[in-house]
């Protein structure tokens, strides 16, 4: 029963480092999010994939870079964190396009200084 | 553009007292609505949903129906438990086709608190 599973649940950085938010589902689903959730912001659409090879920005995607070589992994990458990015990040996949419930990740906290 | 506005929290009720979050939404067409619910320490849960006009999405003693006429899909629930603590987001999904079927627009959530 993993489900979505992310990686790390914390980390911190300083501003310029560079890091992989790690996200996998065993659940076949082809497509996969991932979001942002700032206080008082609700949650925001960073990037999707609707399959293997395929991935498209959503809401807020500067500064951020993603992948999808396989159908069960989904990395978000920071090339040069920046404070701006202190979030709390979370994956979510569906199996249906683009009608399926979405199921999340239980999170990754990030901070940078 | 799509939005979802909903009441603002906390909101501290005493257990087995009625429950109501408001969420309104902005959006063309017939889109498709969902309320989440987050418990602490983890992500995010569908609680229920609805699909088109009138329909009445139902979970956990939850409900919501979506009103066309008022734009509205308001959570509630006749009477709430201690462990229905938690952050509730209204949320929206545009349709079925195109690129904003692939994104859910959330509220910025309302945290419960429900005290013996």
């Amino acid at each position: 029963n993993a489900g979505v599973t992310q990686t790390p649940k914390f980390q911190v950085l300083k501003t310029g480092q560079s890091m992989t938010l790690q996200c996998a589902q065993d659940m076949n689903h082809e497509y996969m999010s991932w979001y942002r959730q700032d206080p008082g912001m609700g949650l925001r659409l960073i990037h999707y994939s609707v399959g293997a090879g395929i991935t498209d920005q959503g809401e807020v995607p500067n500064g951020y870079n993603v992948s999808r070589s396989t159908t069960e992994d989904f990395p978000l990458r920071l090339l040069s964190a920046a404070p701006s990015q202190t979030s709390v990040y979370f994956c979510a996949s569906s199996y249906s396009i683009p009608r399926g419930e979405l199921f999340f990740g239980e999170g990754s906290r990030l901070t940078v200084l | 553009g799509n939005s979802v506005t909903q009441m603002e929290g906390p909101v501290t009720l005493s257990e087995e007292a009625f429950l109501t979050i408001n969420c309104t939404y902005t959006a063309t067409g017939y889109p498709s609505l969902f309320w989440y619910v987050q418990y602490p320490g983890e992500g995010l849960q569908l609680l229920l949903k609805a699909t088109k006009a009138d329909d009445k999405g139902s979970n956990k003693g939850f409900e919501a129906t979506y009103r066309k006429e008022t734009t509205s899909f308001h959570l509630e629930k006749g009477s709430v438990q201690v462990s229905d603590s938690a952050v509730y987001f209204c949320a929206l999904r545009k349709g079925y086709s195109g690129a904003g079927s692939y994104q859910l627009t959330f509220g910025k959530g309302t945290k419960l608190s429900v005290i013996p």
